[in-house]
């Protein structure tokens, strides 16, 4: 059975720093691309990050380049997504989610949520 | 404000049947395989439909896809109460080299 277990969400102060860690079972991670989406409340899907398989390519949404940074550990299944200068707009619960396909997500964690307040 | 413009809601009786649409561009639908979620009341996205009109083993049958240019359409027959949900689309877009979603719709079963 595929499992995503996200964790490391929690309180930060705007411009803080947060690294969110997921550990994967199940499957053979190393042969699938991973992807971050977020949900701010009461707001839909939007997609933050992913890295390929091998972690040889990786691409941001637009709202969070060049402060989140994602990562992964093969040798531990387990995907990471490092959050700097984070703002109040970037509250939401972070889902790690498997990608089957580009367009597709065939897998979700159960989210971790991330608060940015003062 | 989504690349992917889907209905802010929707609605049926039971056992009725219900439409959703979800209309994009060239550079994302209308080059792209489709796929659809759904989202429970405080619980994590479930994959419903894939490249367009496929079904992931466990998803019945009163669930499908289907596409035509830019537009793409989840439909859901013999409505039942557990079906109120959010569904998103989601899709890549080329121009942006991003993964991308509708805003959602939300469904209710009167």
């Amino acid at each position: 059975e595929v499992q995503l277990l996200e964790s490391g969400g929690g309180l930060v102060q705007p411009g803080g720093s947060l690294r969110l860690a997921c550990a994967a079972s199940g499957f053979t991670f190393n042969t699938y691309t991973m992807s971050w989406v977020r949900q701010a409340p009461g707001n839909g899907l939007e997609w933050v990050s992913a890295i390929t398989s091998s972690g040889d390519f990786t691409n941001y949404a637009d709202s969070v380049r060049g402060r989140f940074t994602v990562s992964r550990d093969n040798s531990k299944s387990t995907l990471y997504l490092q959050m700097d200068s984070l703002r109040a707009e970037d509250t939401a619960v972070y889902y790690c989610a498997r990608s089957s396909t580009v367009t597709t997500v065939d897998y979700w964690g159960q989210g971790t949520l991330v608060t940015v307040s003062s | 404000q989504s690349v992917l413009t889907q209905p802010p809601s929707v609605s049926a009786a039971p056992g009725q049947k219900v439409t959703i649409s979800c209309s994009g561009s060239s550079s994302n639908i209308g080059n792209n395989y489709v796929s659809w979620y759904q989202q429970l009341t405080g619980t994590a996205p479930k994959l419903l439909i894939y490249e367009n009109n496929k079904r992931p083993s466990g998803i019945p049958d009163r669930f499908s896809g289907s596409k035509s240019g830019t537009s793409a359409t989840l439909g859901i027959t013999g409505l039942q109460t557990g079906d109120e949900a959010d569904y998103y689309c989601g899709t890549w877009d080329s121009s942006q080299s991003s993964r991308v979603f509708g805003g959602g719709t939300k469904l209710t079963v009167l």
